[in-house]
């Protein structure tokens, strides 16, 4: 069974860091592209960061580069999301995802059941 | 940026209505456009990709159409468990970017 456990999630003071885990495990991590989005309170889907099968190429959205950093181990199975100068606005639910193969795509199928961020006083 | 604008916004309908979605994209994304479900307290679940593809598992109640710029994600009758918020997204540039949604209620 394919499963993405996130982890890391909690409260945060503004200007704070924060780094998310997700563990993989039922597939083969080290064939598919990784993503992480976020959605917050009663808020749409927000793609943050997408990292490449081999971890050579990554994409992050404008409004979190420079602070914000997908990388992951594959050995370890795991993806991980590097947060800092958090600011209120990126208060959310954080998803782990996989998104396509190295071969083919078939849409991001697969979602863990989310970490939440909260950047608060 | 990809903009991609849903409507409508909210669709009330009954069980055993049809349902038709509409995303629209501010340019063309090819094929390469995804539908997904969301209900309260859950994570998102793939429906469609590629515009048309039905996901693994999903009814066949679920059609997706349309390539370029205009798509539409059909529920040919609605189930109880159908009714939630439905996302676009596409994967044709960077940023990936998602529709705002559109929720689909019971009348």
């Amino acid at each position: 069974e394919v499963q993405l456990v996130e982890s890391g999630g909690g409260l945060v003071q503004p200007g704070g860091s924060l780094r998310l885990s997700c563990a993989a495990s039922g597939f083969t991590f080290r064939d598919y592209w990784m993503t992480w989005v976020r959605q917050a309170p009663g808020k749409g889907l927000e793609w943050v960061a997408s990292i490449k099968a081999d971890g050579s190429e990554k994409h992050h959205v404008d409004s979190v580069k420079g602070r914000f950093t997908i990388s992951r181990d594959n050995a370890q199975n795991s993806l991980y999301l590097q947060l800092s100068s958090l600011t209120a606005e990126d208060t959310a639910v954080y998803y782990c995802a996989r998104a396509g193969h190295t071969n083919y795509w078939r849409g991001i199928g697969c979602w863990g059941q989310g970490t939440l961020v909260t950047v608060s006083s | 940026e990809i903009v991609l604008t849903q409507s409508p916004a909210t669709l009330s309908l009954s069980p055993g209505e049809r349902g038709t979605l509409s995303c629209r994209a501010s340019q063309s994304v090819s094929s390469d456009l995804a539908w997904y479900q969301q209900k309260p307290g859950q994570a998102p679940r793939l429906l469609i990709y590629d515009a048309s593809n039905r996901a693994t598992g999903i009814p066949a109640r679920f059609s997706g159409s349309g390539s370029g710029a205009d798509f539409t994600l059909t529920i040919s009758s609605l189930e109880p468990e159908d009714f939630a918020v439905y996302y676009c997204q596409q994967r044709r540039n960077w940023p990936w970017t998602f529709g705002q949604g559109t929720k689909v209620e019971i009348k």
